[in-house]
């Protein structure tokens, strides 16, 4: 099946760029849904259809996605934004259609 | 606004059924565009999608699960439900309800708070 995969950790200052990766053969073919998990919550969706955003969520976070490997970026970073991150595709190739990311934990120091 | 709400057993032992059932509420679950699905996350570990279906029964299950899950629709409540049958330790997870909408190729926007279910004796 699909792999997708993310780096474990990354920290930001606050205020400062967050990029999270998310790697996969010819992912930029994928449509790529980012979610934010705080501790003890359910996902949220933070990022559909490599870079558009839901409803309420803030302009800060923004995607994009093209070859190998789609990012996710949070701009001007807060400390709120601490959390893991996971990317997600829909792999219609296989029978195993929804394909998660490995996650990333998101530091803020 | 979608709410999702998982109830059933928090303890399951070895080789027995594992049952949960999903209720959703603020809309409707006949929803020709909604499509709805079980999430788990092991404990400390990432996301794995397990099965998923829409109101008409058309369903999908993730291939190493295949052979124990079934996901099932009562329209008349407003819910659907998993079962998983000869559960192991490696079963143990806190199990999501979610909904999204056209095979979630928009993403999964709604899920439930998670319930946690130990597969123990």
């Amino acid at each position: 099946s699909y792999v997708l995969t993310q780096p474990p950790s990354v920290s930001v200052a606050p205020g400062q760029t967050a990029r999270v990766s998310c790697g996969g053969t010819d992912i930029g073919d994928h449509g790529v849904h980012w979610y934010q998990q705080k501790p003890g919550q359910a996902p949220v969706l933070v990022v559909y259809d490599d870079s558009d955003r839901p409803s309420g969520i803030p302009e800060r976070f923004s995607g994009s996605n093209s070859g190998n490997t789609a990012t996710l970026t949070i701009s001007r970073v807060e400390a709120g934004d601490e959390a893991d991150y996971y990317c997600q595709v829909w792999d219609t190739s296989s029978d195993h259609l929804y394909v998660f990311g490995t996650g990333t934990k998101v530091t803020v120091l | 606004q979608l709410q999702l709400q998982e109830s059933g057993p928090g303890l399951v032992k070895p080789s027995e059924t594992l049952s949960l059932t999903c209720t959703v509420s603020g809309g409707s679950i006949t929803s020709d565009t909604s499509y709805w699905g079980w999430i788990r996350q092991p404990p400390g570990k990432g996301l794995e999608w397990v099965a998923s279906v829409y109101h008409n029964g058309n369903s999908h299950y993730n291939p190493s699960l295949k052979s124990r899950v079934i996901i099932s629709v009562d329209t008349s409540k407003n819910q659907f439900s998993l079962k998983m049958s000869s559960v192991t330790a490696a079963d143990t997870a806190l199990y999501y309800c979610a909904g999204g909408k056209y095979n979630w190729n928009y993403g999964i926007d709604s899920w439930g708070q998670g319930t946690l279910v130990t597969v123990s004796s």
